[in-house]
This record gives C-alpha cells, sequence and structure tokens, in this order.
C-alpha cells in the first residue's frame, strides 16, 4: 500500500524557516517524481515544487522561488521541502504528493500545517 | 501563470449529471492532454479521479468521465449520490517555466 506520511509543520514567525519531510513507503520511491502542493485555509490547491526521480529536474511556483528548496534522499525514501523567509501568505496544508508519468497525482499524504505568524 | 478557470459552485439532484469546465489556453489544456480531476472532502487530501483527460484510476467509480474540447476541459458525474458533494479540481501541464497548474476549485452540491 503506497503511503505518504508529511511531518514538520507548525507555528513560525515572519522571516523564519521550517523543513518540511514526507516518507514514502509502498512503492519505489527511487522511480517516481515527487511533488509539494499547498492549499491556504478556505482556498484551492495551489502546486508548490516539482523533483524528478533523480533530482535532476527542479521547478518551483514563482510564489516560492528563491526562498524554498526542495530535495529528497532515495535511500531514506524521504521527500524534503526547506522553507526560508516565510511570509504570512505561506501559511497553508502543504502535501506531498507522488507524480504520475503525465503529471497526474495519483498518491497524496494527509498534509502538514504550517502558520507563519507572529 | 494563471489558474485553470473553473466555476465556483455546481448542484444537482440526487440521479442527476452534471458537468465542471476547466478553462485554459493553448499553453496548457489546448496543448496537451495532461489533465487531471481531483476530488476534495473537507479535511481530507485531494484524491485523483481522472487523469490524461478521459482515464479513470483503478477503483474511481464510472459514474465519473472526463473529456476535452480545445482549451477547455470538462468532469461530468452522472447519477450523483450524496458522497460526491465534494470539491473538484482540474489540472493541467504547462509548457511555461512552472510545469504545472491548478484550476481554482469548483463546490459540487447535492441538493
Amino acid at each position: 500500500e503506497v503511503q505518504l506520511v508529511e511531518s514538520g509543520g507548525g507555528l513560525v514567525k515572519p522571516g523564519g524557516s521550517l523543513r518540511l519531510s514526507c516518507a514514502a513507503s509502498g512503492f519505489t520511491f527511487s522511480s517516481y517524481s515527487m511533488n509539494w502542493v499547498r492549499q491556504a485555509p478556505g482556498k484551492g490547491l495551489e502546486w508548490v515544487s516539482s523533483i524528478s526521480s533523480s533530482s535532476s529536474y527542479i521547478y518551483y511556483a514563482d510564489s516560492v522561488k528563491g526562498r524554498f528548496t526542495i530535495s529528497r534522499d532515495n535511500a531514506k525514501n524521504s521527500l524534503y521541502l526547506q522553507m526560508n523567509s516565510l511570509r504570512a501568505e505561506d501559511t497553508a496544508v502543504y502535501y506531498c504528493a507522488r507524480v504520475g508519468r503525465n503529471w497526474q497525482f495519483d498518491y497524496w499524504g494527509q498534509g502538514t500545517l504550517v502558520t507563519v505568524s507572529s | 501563470q494563471s489558474a485553470l478557470t473553473q466555476p465556483a459552485s455546481v448542484s444537482g439532484s440526487p440521479g442527476q449529471s452534471i458537468t465542471i469546465s476547466c478553462t485554459g489556453t493553448s499553453s496548457d489544456v489546448g496543448g496537451y492532454n495532461y489533465v487531471s480531476w481531483y476530488q476534495q472532502h473537507p479535511g481530507k487530501a485531494p484524491k485523483l479521479m481522472i487523469y490524461d483527460v478521459s482515464n479513470r484510476p483503478s477503483g474511481v467509480s464510472n459514474r465519473f468521465s472526463g473529456s476535452k474540447s480545445g482549451n477547455t476541459a470538462s468532469l461530468t458525474i452522472s447519477g450523483l449520490q450524496a458522497e460526491d458533494e465534494a470539491d473538484y479540481y482540474c489540472s493541467s501541464y504547462t509548457s511555461s517555466s512552472t510545469p504545472l497548474v491548478f484550476g481554482g476549485g469548483t463546490k459540487l452540491t447535492v441538493l
């Protein structure tokens, strides 16, 4: 059974940093691209970042470029999102999602809440 | 990259059919058959319902179907059931610098 479990969310002050993790199991992690998607309270889904299976290709939404860094450790079956210079508008539930061949997100974690507030 | 355009809300009675549209451009929906649809119940993670415009993942009811015409994709739900009440999001690969864009979401109410 495919499982994705996010962790690392919490309350952080504006300008602060946070590192999210996503532990994957039930599939060959090193064979799949992975993504982060976020959802602000009461709002829609927003794609955040993508990393290919071997980390060769990395993409970011304009809203987080230069502040967030996606990475992965295939030996540990883990995906990460380092978030720096956090802003109030980064407050959201952050989901990790496995990506299929044609950019479909076929499995999602349960999400972890990040709150940026003073 | 602007979000794909979806109606904010749609509604239907049990047993009826409804269609949710998702309008983009020739750089995303119109240019690629990489449109997906997701269902999200309150407080839950999204669930993939349709991929590659019209394909259903294993386990998804055949009451859900997808199609595309030009720059607009559509999700049709037939034989509406109470459990279909949820938010629905479309997404598409794009040829812009950011490869993926979501629609703004549509709230489906089953009357």
